[in-house]
């Protein structure tokens, strides 16, 4: 069955640093990959969204890779701040136009000060 | 503009017991989700629906029914509370998919349900 993995361990890095979380799926070749933000206690909010044929997007200090033969993508956030400290979920797309995201487990970020 | 609201936001039930989750959207959107998110464990989806009067089964179906009379509105249904279902669930919303342009999902902030 599909799976995604993302790193089940904290990332603590210090402000001003690049943040990079990896995504890694197996057995599956997604048309589209998103990204969602989630703070404690709160849903998931969507941050990008990036398509088999795009290798690489950007908003503002975000930025999302996607390789499909390496079947992962990364996500660097830039200039980091505390603010950004939050959990980080990628999802796969099943098939079809149903909308229906496979999760990852979600990477949890601390910016340090 | 609301988005996506869930109600009750936290909910405590013995084992046998029945409730429904509420998920209103205002973003007239097509498509509607229930999850439920473990620890240790990314987002499950329980059931979904296309559109009104349209329900279909996620990847963990059993143990919960869902209902879409008004397109605003998706109903979550424990028919017997049982302790596995304790979790957090959350409600999510989203334009249709049609033309494979694939849409982000909104979700609501969750239901914490307690099964004792």
């Amino acid at each position: 069955s599909q799976k995604i993995e993302q790193n089940s361990e904290a990332l603590n890095i210090q402000e001003g640093k690049t943040a990079t979380l990896t995504c890694n799926y197996t057995n599956y070749s997604p048309a589209y990959l998103q990204w969602y933000r989630q703070d404690p206690g709160r849903g998931p909010v969507f941050l990008l969204l990036i398509r088999e044929n795009e290798k690489e997007k950007r908003k503002e200090r975000l930025k999302v890779t996607f390789d499909t033969t390496l079947k992962q993508s990364l996500f660097h956030i830039t200039a980091s701040q505390p603010a950004d400290s939050a959990t980080y979920l990628c999802a796969l797309d099943r098939a079809g136009n149903t909308g229906k995201l496979i999760f990852g487990q979600g990477t949890t970020l601390q910016v340090k000060p | 503009n609301a988005g996506v609201t869930q109600t009750p936001k936290f909910r405590v039930l013995k084992t046998g017991q029945s409730m429904t989750l509420l998920c209103a959207q205002d973003m007239n959107h097509e498509y509607m989700y229930w999850y439920r998110q473990d620890p240790g464990m990314g987002l499950r989806l329980i059931h979904y629906s296309v559109g009104e009067g349209t329900t279909a089964k996620g990847e963990v179906p059993d143990g919960y029914n869902v209902s879409r009379l008004k397109k605003q509105n998706f109903l979550l249904g424990l028919e017997s509370a049982a302790p596995s279902q304790t979790s957090v669930y959350f409600c999510a919303s989203s334009y249709s998919n049609y033309g494979n342009s694939n849409q982000p999902q909104h979700f609501g902030d969750g239901t914490r349900l307690s099964i004792l």
